[in-house]
């Protein structure tokens, strides 16, 4: 079956440790998304990779970063330097950037650091 | 920047009841698109819409694209408990077309 995959599902980290979710899909699709959910909050974008090798950052990139080395690939790292990392991560893709195709979503990463 | 303002936060129903909820803008939208949203996992595509005026049906959702392009409604008809979650309105701003932007949100509860 198609689809995105993330994991793990629950992912706990001391204050101050570098930490790096997965996100892999077998969609065949050229763009990826990183999302984060607050409670009560839409989803506000991280980053974001319309082809393999080329990222842009999204409204709140600092203190993440990403690789796309592989097209069906896109690790997140939240980094020390994010201040209030504990959230709820999701990845998305689509077909292609800017078509009128939508985004579709893995299952997400809960993030909790103690 | 564009902003898509959603409402109600919230809703509290009762199992059988219609529900209608809906996303503002002070921006023109070309794209209106509707999310639903699990307890613990990732939102789920319900509705797309691309034209002015249309109005597309899934099932017992219904949504329209409002004819002054700032708007888009979701209709539920008769509410059941799996329809819980939070809704969410998404669209894709003109200053950058490679990205959506998301509205906050509407969570719904159905009480059987």
């Amino acid at each position: 079956d198609g689809g995105i995959t993330q994991s793990p599902k629950y992912l706990f980290r001391k204050e101050g440790q570098n930490v790096t979710l997965s996100c892999e899909q077998n969609l065949n699709h050229d763009a990826m998304y990183w999302y984060r959910q607050d409670p009560g909050q839409g989803l506000r974008l991280i980053y974001y990779s319309q082809i393999v090798n080329d990222f842009q950052k999204g409204d709140i990139a600092e203190g993440y970063s990403v690789s796309r080395e592989k097209k069906e690939s896109f690790p997140l790292t939240v980094t020390s330097a994010q201040k209030n990392p504990t959230a709820f991560y999701l990845c998305a893709s689509s077909i292609e950037p800017a078509s009128t195709d939508t985004q579709y979503f893995g299952p997400g990463t809960r993030l909790t650091v103690l | 920047g564009q902003q898509l303002n959603q409402s109600p936060q919230s809703m509290f129903i009762q199992e059988g009841e219609d529900v209608s909820m809906n996303c503002t803008s002070s921006s023109i939208f070309n794209t209106w698109l509707w999310y639903k949203q699990d307890p613990g996992e990732g939102p789920v595509l319900l509705i797309a819409l691309y034209k002015a005026g249309e109005l597309t049906s899934n099932g017992r959702l219904t949504a329209q694209f409002g004819i002054t392009r700032k708007d888009s409604f979701l209709n539920i008809s008769a509410s059941i408990p799996s329809d819980v979650g939070i809704y969410f309105c998404a669209s894709r701003p003109s200053y950058n077309t490679d990205k959506l932007i998301f509205g906050t949100g509407t969570r719904l509860q159905v009480f059987p």
